[in-house]
């Protein structure tokens, strides 16, 4: 594998469900973002972690839980979601340095019924 | 803060048209400005970046961006369209504005561009 994995690509949940996606980057990077991109809205940065600690925080809801073992590896936690939610969720990864280009993953589609 | 405002959210040329798509931005410190590019089903994939150095950037595919502090505008143009130019494009700024250590980008709204034969 290279770049940024992310499974699953597709993800049909109800609202009372608990789901994880996962991201993985192959790349070296210390620096990992999840955001998400729903329709006529532009992306939105959801969560930050770099060096392996949490640094940003968007003012996202607590159903979604992220989680960051390693600098390799990224996770979004979901519980009792909104249909609202239903968007792609992007994961991307960077060298830590605010000039340094994000690599994105493939997505996760995730639908809420 | 800083923003970003994509002009035209679709754009249709022609093959072998010239292609613009327009990016203004704001942002209280000298910024960093970035294109990407997203194909259906794709995550997003970098065309180029503007970091300072030359206001002139060259990319991937043929595309470049010029950098033009006086009109805060970093527009992206390409000069012959190619059917698999067709895509979504979307500018994004970030800065080193209080001191973080990652990349907090801002993106625009997107432009969708159609290439016709």
């Amino acid at each position: 594998e290279t770049g940024v994995t992310q499974t699953p690509r597709h993800l049909v949940m109800g609202m009372t469900n608990k789901k994880s996606l996962k991201c993985e980057q192959h790349l070296g990077h210390n620096a990992m973002y999840w955001y998400k991109q729903s329709a006529k809205k532009p992306l939105e940065l959801m969560f930050v972690y770099s060096l392996e600690e949490r640094v940003e925080n968007n003012s996202v809801p607590s159903r979604f839980s992220p989680e960051c073992p390693n600098s390799s590896h990224l996770f979004l936690h979901l519980h009792t979601l909104q249909p609202e939610d239903s968007a792609l969720y992007l994961c991307a990864s960077s060298q830590a340095g605010y000039d340094n280009e994000q690599f994105f993953g493939p997505g996760t589609r995730l639908t809420v019924l | 803060a800083q923003s970003v405002t994509q002009l035209g959210s679709h754009v249709s040329v022609s093959e072998g048209a010239l292609v613009l798509l327009r990016c203004n931005y704001s942002s209280s410190v000298p910024p960093y400005l970035f294109w990407y590019v997203q194909y259906p089903n794709q995550g997003l994939q970098l065309l180029l970046k503007y970091t300072s150095a030359a206001t002139l950037v060259k990319g991937i595919n043929g595309f470049e961006a010029e950098f033009k502090k006086s009109e805060t505008s970093f527009h992206l143009t390409k000069p012959s369209a190619h059917m698999s130019d067709a895509a979504e494009y979307f500018c994004a700024v970030t800065s080193g504005l209080g001191g973080t250590s990652y990349g907090k980008l801002t993106f625009g709204q997107g432009t969708i561009l159609t290439v016709h034969p």
